[in-house]
């Protein structure tokens, strides 16, 4: 079964702090796709990043930066020096071949509060 | 410019009533899909679409129903069978399912609440 765990149901940090969203994912798939995603107050989903699973290199975006490690099935995500804009939710997701479906699974999402 | 549309963006339901929530996108994405999100909790897919014509349940389709009669339309209903329709409904599409690497692209979502 496929299955992401977003351990860390709500963050409150101090506007400057860096802060590390984790993302645990389960799939059989050898062939997979993860996904990060960010929920403003507006509601509507923004896509942040998408990483394969042959592909382990970090990436940085900005103030962004993701750590993905197959061997601990593990996708986080590290906001450095965060703002207010960044209060949020945050969604990790997988794609797998999983019954042909290629259904995209979702984490239950990290609540981020980033105060001034 | 490209994107997805939903409407409402509130809508409100007696008991008993079926309503019907529209999504309309212009990405040309074969792929389209309907997900539920409740209060603390991630989402869940109601429904989803790969072409035109062909949908399948995903985990939660009792009492709902969808169509995809045409590449630019997903509709969906919310029968009066479905007992705690109270969420928000997104609708999110993208290129073939069968590429796992593309992206979804969501809506602004639809507020549901019964009253």
């Amino acid at each position: 079964a496929q299955k992401v765990t977003q351990a860390q149901t709500e963050i409150s940090v101090v506007e400057k702090e860096d802060v590390t969203l984790d993302c645990v994912y389960e799939t059989r798939d050898t062939t997979y796709y993860l996904f990060w995603y960010k929920q403003p107050p507006s509601g509507e989903l923004v896509f942040l990043i998408r990483r394969n699973s042959f592909d382990e290199q970090n990436e940085i975006s900005g103030r962004y930066s993701w750590n993905f490690q197959k061997s601990t099935s593990s996708f986080n995500f590290t906001i450095t020096a965060s703002q207010v804009v960044d209060s949020a939710v945050y969604f990790c997701a997988l794609r797998g071949r999983m019954d042909s479906s290629y259904k995209l699974i979702f984490g239950s999402g990290t609540r981020l509060l980033v105060r001034p | 410019d490209g994107g997805i549309t939903q409407s409402p963006k509130y809508l409100f339901r007696k008991e008993g009533q079926n309503v019907t929530l529209s999504c309309e996108q212009n990405l040309n994405h074969d792929a389209m899909y309907w997900y539920r999100q409740d209060p603390g909790q991630g989402l869940r897919l109601i429904y989803y679409s790969q072409i035109v014509n062909d949908f399948q349940k995903g985990d939660i389709a009792e009492g709902y129903s969808v169509s995809r009669e045409k590449k630019e339309s997903f509709p969906l209903t919310v029968t009066s069978a479905q007992k705690n329709p109270t969420a928000f409904y997104l609708c999110a599409s993208s290129h073939t399912g069968a590429s796992l690497n593309t992206e979804a692209f969501f809506g602004q979502g639809t507020r549901l609440t019964v009253v």
